[in-house]
C-alpha cells in the first residue's frame, strides 16, 4: 500500500530562518511526488512535481528534491506570507493521489 | 489565475435536502477528475474517481447512492450530496489532472447541514 508521511506536523519560525520539511513515502511505482500548498479555507496549490531521485525543482524561496526514500521542501528566508500548510502527495501506479496530513508552517515577522 | 474552478464555496442546506457541487477545468479537458472530502486539521481523502462517459469509482466506504457524480463534459464534473445530513458537513474539493505532470484543485466547498 502507498503510504505519505509528514514531518512535522507543525513548524514555527522566524522571518528569515531556513529549514525543511520532511515527506517520506512508499510506492510500488512511483509516477509522481507532488507539493502542494494550502491556505485555510482553500483547495490546495499546485508547487512542484518530482519524479525521479536526485531530481530538484526551485520557485521563488521554495526547492524541492527527492530521494527514493523521501523528498524536502527546503524554505530558504521565509517570509509571513509563506505561512500555510504544506502538502505531499504520491501518485503510485494510477492516477489517484495519495496525500500526507500535511506540515502547517508559520512564519513569524 | 485558477486554472479549475469550483463552486459554490461555501453552502448551508436544511437536513434531508440535497446539494450540486460543481467543479469545472477552465482551459483544458479532464477525461478525470477527483473528488476528495477534507475534515478539519486533517489530510485530504479521496471519495471517488469521475469518469467522463462512464460510471465513477468510488472508494471503499464512500455510499455511491448518498454522493452522486455525474462528470458531463470534458471540463465539467458535479457531486451532488444526496438527503445531506450533519455528518455529511465538511470541506469538499476537486481536482483535476493536466496531462502526467500536474494536478490541480478547485477552491474547495464547505457544506453545512443544520
Amino acid at each position: 500500500e502507498d503510504q505519505v508521511t509528514q514531518s512535522p506536523e507543525a513548524l514555527r519560525l522566524q522571518e528569515g530562518e531556513s529549514s525543511s520539511l520532511n515527506c517520506s513515502y512508499t510506492v510500488s511505482g512511483l509516477r509522481g511526488l507532488f507539493w502542494y500548498r494550502q491556505d485555510p479555507g482553500k483547495g490546495p496549490e499546485f508547487l512542484f512535481t518530482l519524479y525521479s531521485a536526485g531530481e530538484e525543482k526551485e520557485k521563488e524561496r521554495l526547492k524541492a528534491t527527492l530521494t527514493k526514500k523521501e523528498s524536502f521542501l527546503h524554505i530558504t528566508a521565509p517570509k509571513p506570507e509563506d505561512s500555510a500548510t504544506y502538502l505531499c502527495a504520491l501518485q503510485g501506479g494510477s492516477e489517484k493521489l495519495v496525500f500526507g496530513k500535511g506540515t502547517k508552517l508559520t512564519v513569524n515577522p | 489565475g485558477a486554472v479549475v474552478s469550483q463552486h459554490p464555496s461555501r453552502v448551508i442546506c436544511k437536513s434531508g435536502t440535497s446539494v450540486k457541487i460543481e467543479c469545472r477545468s477552465l482551459d483544458f479537458q479532464a477525461t478525470t477528475m477527483f473528488w476528495y472530502r477534507q475534515f478539519p486539521k486533517q489530510s485530504l481523502m479521496l471519495m471517488a474517481t469521475s469518469n467522463e462517459g462512464s460510471k465513477a469509482t468510488y472508494e471503499q466506504g464512500v455510499e455511491k447512492d448518498k454522493f452522486l457524480i455525474n462528470h458531463a463534459s470534458l471540463t465539467l464534473s458535479t457531486l451532488t450530496v444526496t438527503s445531506a445530513h450533519p455528518e455529511d458537513s465538511s470541506f469538499y474539493i476537486c481536482s483535476a489532472p493536466r496531462g502526467y505532470t500536474e494536478a490541480f484543485f478547485g477552491q474547495g466547498t464547505r457544506l453545512t447541514v443544520v
